[in-house]
């Protein structure tokens, strides 16, 4: 089946404690990013990566750090997380297409808490 | 600053009924325009995407694109009670990074 698979899906941290956000998709996809959906404010692209070692910022980077070393996995990094980083977090991917970083497929989301 | 705006709703149609979905946005150089559904508490589906003037039909689902007027829309024909969500329009401009710029979305209740 066809997916793109977030790990955790719930976390409760405090301000400061490094995390990271898995994610891995299993159609071969080139392009994968990392969203947040916060009430009012829509979806918002973080960054973004058209291949491996190939990663770029999105709209809201600050505070955010990701990597591309395989092809089927985009982490999500939070060195030093601050309550404004309280958000649903969604990973998405696509294939080569007509519009390059059009998600096609979302993750199922990562709740995230910080405290 | 890149805009796509969308009423937040609820939009309450009667089962059987069309449903319209109106967005608009602010860049002139944008050139791709997709369609996303939210069931509550779920991540977004890609429905449709659009690049042409004009309609695209697929199903029961029409996208309608009028770039002089900057806007676009989804029409949903014969609404059912799974259709009840929130529609999500994204629009990315051309050149550059293609980031795409998402509406807050529309929420739709098809009532029985």
């Amino acid at each position: 089946e066809a997916q793109v698979t977030q790990n955790p899906r719930y976390l409760i941290t405090v301000t400061g404690k490094k995390l990271t956000v898995t994610c891995s998709q299993n159609m071969n996809h080139e392009y994968m990013s990392w969203y947040r959906q916060d009430p009012g404010l829509g979806l918002r692209q973080i960054y973004y990566s058209m291949n491996v070692e190939v990663t770029d910022k999105g709209d809201v980077p600050e505070g955010y750090k990701v990597s591309r070393k395989e092809k089927r996995n985009f982490p999500l990094i939070l060195e030093s997380p601050s309550p404004n980083q309280t958000s649903l977090y969604f990973c998405a991917s696509s294939s080569v297409g007509q519009v390059p970083n059009q998600p096609q497929h979302f993750g199922d989301g990562t709740r995230l808490s910080i405290l | 600053q890149k805009e796509v705006e969308q009423n937040s709703g609820p939009l309450s149609v009667p089962e059987g009924a069309i449903a319209s979905l109106n967005c608009t946005y602010s860049d002139r150089g944008s050139q791709s325009f997709f369609w996303y559904r939210q069931y509550s508490g779920k991540s977004p589906e890609l429905i449709m995407s659009i690049y042409s003037n004009g309609d695209k039909e697929d199903g029961r689902f029409t996208a309608q694109l009028n770039k002089a007027s900057q806007y676009v829309s989804l029409l949903i024909r014969d609404s059912q009670p799974s259709d009840s969500a929130t529609y999500l329009c994204a629009v990315v401009s051309s050149g550059g990074s293609y980031i795409p710029t998402f509406g807050r979305g529309t929420s739709l209740i098809v009532h029985p």
